[in-house]
C-alpha cells in the first residue's frame, strides 16, 4: 500500500528566502506525481503535475523535482511571498488507477 | 482543465439528519472522485463515482451512510448520512483530466460540514 510523508510538517520563514518543501512515497511504481496547494477551509489548486518519466517541472516560481527510484519529490518555491502561506499538499495516483493518495501536508507560513 | 463547482460551500447541521453535496463538472468526465478531509488532516478517499454503475467505496465507507448518485457524465451528488460530530469535515470532489492515468486531477472548492 503506497504511502506518502511531507516533511516538514509546518514551516514558517521570512518573505524572499527561497525554499524546499519534501514528499516522500514508499512505492516508486508511479505514473506522476501532483503538487497542490490549499488555502484554510478551501479546496485543493493544482500547482504542478510531474510525469514518472520526468525529472523537473517549472511553472513561475514554483519548481518540482522528481526522483522516482529514491521515492522523493520537492518542491521549490524561489523568493517567497506572504501570499505563498498555504498548506501544500503532493498526491500520487494508484497505480492501475486514477485514486489519489495524499501526503500529510507542510502548512507553510511566509512571514511579511 | 476542469472547472467544478459544489454545493453547498458550508453547512451547519444537526446530529441524526442527512446532508447531499453536489458536484457539477463543466465537461463530461468517465470517472469522479468523493474525498473526506478531517480536521487537521489530509485528504481520504471515500468513494469512486462511476456514471450508469454503482460507486466503488473505499475500505471504512459503506454505502448506507455516505450513498452517491452519477445520473450523467457531469454530475454527482455525495449524501453523508445519519449525521455525527465526527462526520465534521471538508468534502470534496474531484475529477481526472484528458490525460487519464498519467493527467491532471482537479478539484472543486470543497464543502464544509459542522455537525453539531
Amino acid at each position: 500500500k503506497q504511502e506518502v510523508t511531507q516533511i516538514p510538517a509546518a514551516l514558517s520563514v521570512p518573505e524572499g528566502e527561497n525554499l524546499v518543501l519534501n514528499c516522500s512515497f514508499t512505492d516508486s511504481a508511479i505514473y506522476n506525481l501532483q503538487w497542490f496547494r490549499q488555502d484554510p477551509g478551501k479546496g485543493l489548486t493544482s500547482l504542478l503535475l510531474i510525469q514518472s518519466s520526468q525529472r523537473e517541472q517549472t511553472s513561475g516560481r514554483l519548481n518540482a523535482s522528481l526522483d522516482k527510484s529514491s521515492g522523493r519529490s520537492t518542491l521549490y518555491i524561489a523568493a517567497s511571498q506572504p501570499g505563498d502561506s498555504a498548506t501544500y499538499l503532493c498526491a500520487v495516483p494508484n497505480f492501475g488507477n486514477e485514486k489519489l493518495t495524499f501526503g500529510t501536508g507542510t502548512r507553510l507560513t511566509i512571514i511579511p | 482543465s476542469a472547472v467544478i463547482s459544489q454545493k453547498p460551500s458550508r453547512d451547519i447541521c444537526q446530529r441524526g439528519t442527512s446532508l447531499t453535496i453536489q458536484c457539477q463538472v463543466d465537461s463530461q468526465v468517465t470517472m469522479m472522485f468523493w474525498y473526506r478531509q478531517q480536521p487537521g488532516q489530509s485528504l481520504t478517499l471515500i468513494a469512486t463515482a462511476n456514471q450508469g454503475s454503482e460507486a466503488t467505496y473505499e475500505s471504512g465507507f459503506v454505502i448506507d451512510k455516505f450513498p452517491i448518485s452519477r445520473p450523467n457524465l457531469t454530475f454527482s451528488t455525495l449524501t453523508v448520512s445519519n449525521m455525527s460530530p465526527e462526520d465534521s469535515s471538508i468534502y470534496l470532489c474531484s475529477v481526472g483530466g484528458t490525460g487519464g492515468l498519467f493527467g491532471e486531477q482537479y478539484f472543486g472548492p470543497g464543502t464544509r460540514l459542522t455537525v453539531t
